[in-house]
């Protein structure tokens, strides 16, 4: 089982749809990140999160340390928003340097 | 422009013949990792590096040599490719370790080893 699951591994909403893409993991963290791979293959950091919740524009993660659980919302949802979330996560016994990745989130949204 | 810099950005090669990917940032950061992307497997770290002259394995490092002689380059050396190398390789920096802060990725490799 992997330590880091996706889901769902693929979504597809029609344009204006509020989106939840969640992630799991089974192994305690130092800090989560979001990544967004466009349909080009480039990648993005979207958010980096310890603790709680960050907001950027229509994009807002949030993180639940108890539950080992986390969440990237999107409001609004735009066709230009389809693209692949990646999750990672970093184990505190790395030393804070390593990163182990969800599968992804395929998001196709719809005009 | 801030950025990370990958090349090349497409090769071809064949198995056995040593290869080079360079990776470049302008932006004084510390830390640098080289990751893979492969379909189904998502994307796996090879090496890191914290430093100059300060390197360590990611989870799938076996194939792979990396070097940190420069703050800003950190070159992936493919000494003998082999077929299940191929791939879709890319190369990322930050500030300070991933645990601190977000990472600014290079635009990817595609590697094909025949």
């Amino acid at each position: 089982k992997n330590e880091v699951e996706q889901s769902p591994q693929n979504l597809t909403a029609q344009e204006g749809e509020f989106i939840t893409i969640n992630c799991s993991y089974s192994v305690g963290i130092s800090a989560l990140h979001w990544l967004q791979q466009h349909p080009g293959g480039g990648i993005v950091s979207l958010f980096m999160l310890s603790s709680g919740k960050k907001k950027h524009g229509r994009l807002i993660a949030t993180i639940n340390i108890q539950e080992k659980h986390s969440s990237l919302h999107i409001t609004a949802s735009h066709p230009r928003d389809s693209a692949v979330y990646i999750c990672a996560v970093i184990k505190p016994e790395t030393s804070g340097s390593r990163l182990t990745f969800g599968e992804g989130t395929q998001l196709t949204v719809n005009p | 422009e801030a950025q990370v810099t990958q090349n090349p950005r497409y090769l071809i090669t064949v198995t056995g013949k040593k290869l080079t990917v360079t990776c470049s940032q302008n932006m004084n950061h510390e830390y640098m990792s080289w990751y893979r992307q492969d379909p189904g497997l998502g994307l796996r770290q090879i090496y890191y590096s914290m430093n100059v002259e300060a390197t360590d394995k990611g989870d799938v490092p076996e194939g792979y040599k990396v070097s940190r002689k420069e703050k800003r380059n950190f070159p992936l050396i493919l000494e003998s490719p082999s077929p299940n190398q191929t791939s879709l390789y890319f190369c990322a920096s930050s500030p300070d370790r991933p645990s601190y802060n977000e990472q600014f990725f290079g635009p990817g490799t595609r590697l094909t080893v025949l």
